[in-house]
């Protein structure tokens, strides 16, 4: 079983800043099935990223993913304030299929 | 415009069942793999089922392996969960969501149906 270890577990920081979140796998994942989501209070979650570094539809470019193997980011540029939230990473591995959240980090307001 | 609403949740007493729906708009279910995710209120992120299109596979986390059943009907545009044996570790919010094909992702989520398991 796959195990996604997110950190920071909270990070806090400004308008303006950059965010970087970190997303350990325990074993190597395919790039192609790394995502990440953004969950808001009280909100469902959203799909940010998928295949480690491509947007989904209508997510601003100062979102932007990377990594490969066991070790991925996300990366926000300029924080907004619409962008603290909590967010998830996921990856999928068939045979037998499974998929896995990591377990968050929530981005605060410094 | 994609919407999933779900609905059916509520208060269950340890061992019941319940039967949780997905109503699906502004898309062909029927081309769509689809997904169940649940969330205890203030925790992450699990996933709990999947379905092909027509629903000759469906695959399920091994916490609730033959307890819970997934399926489908494509020509009411409609998701189903039922839950069975329930425990209070089931309690949660169960989300249904659309399986943004290729890429082991969820593209598009519904709000949630909240089903709590206590006597």
């Amino acid at each position: 079983e796959i195990v996604l270890t997110q950190s920071p577990g909270t990070l806090s920081l400004s308008p303006g800043e950059r965010a970087t979140l970190s997303c350990r796998a325990s074993q190597s994942v395919s790039s192609k099935y790394l995502t990440w989501y953004q969950q808001k209070p009280g909100q469902a979650p959203r799909l940010l990223i998928y295949a480690t570094s491509s947007r989904a539809t209508g997510i601003p470019d100062r979102f932007s993913g990377s990594g490969s193997g066991t070790d991925f980011t996300l990366t926000i540029s300029r924080l907004e304030s619409e962008d603290f939230a909590v967010y998830y990473c996921q990856q999928f591995r068939d045979s037998p299929p499974v998929y896995t959240f990591g377990q968050g980090t929530k981005l605060e307001i410094k | 415009e994609v919407l999933l609403v779900e609905s059916g949740g509520g208060l269950v007493q340890p061992g019941g069942s319940l039967r949780l729906s997905c109503a699906a708009s502004g898309f062909t279910l029927s081309n769509y793999w689809m997904h169940w995710v649940r969330q205890v209120p203030g925790k992450g992120l699990v996933w709990v089922s999947r379905i092909d299109r027509d629903g000759s596979t469906r695959n399920y986390a091994d916490s609730v392996k033959g307890r819970f059943t997934i399926s489908r009907d494509n020509a009411k545009n409609t998701l189903f969960l039922q839950l069975s044996s329930l425990t209070a570790e089931d309690t949660a919010l169960y989300y249904c969501g659309r399986a943004y094909a290729g890429y082991g992702a969820v593209d598009y989520w519904g709000q949630g149906a909240l089903v709590t398991v206590s006597s």
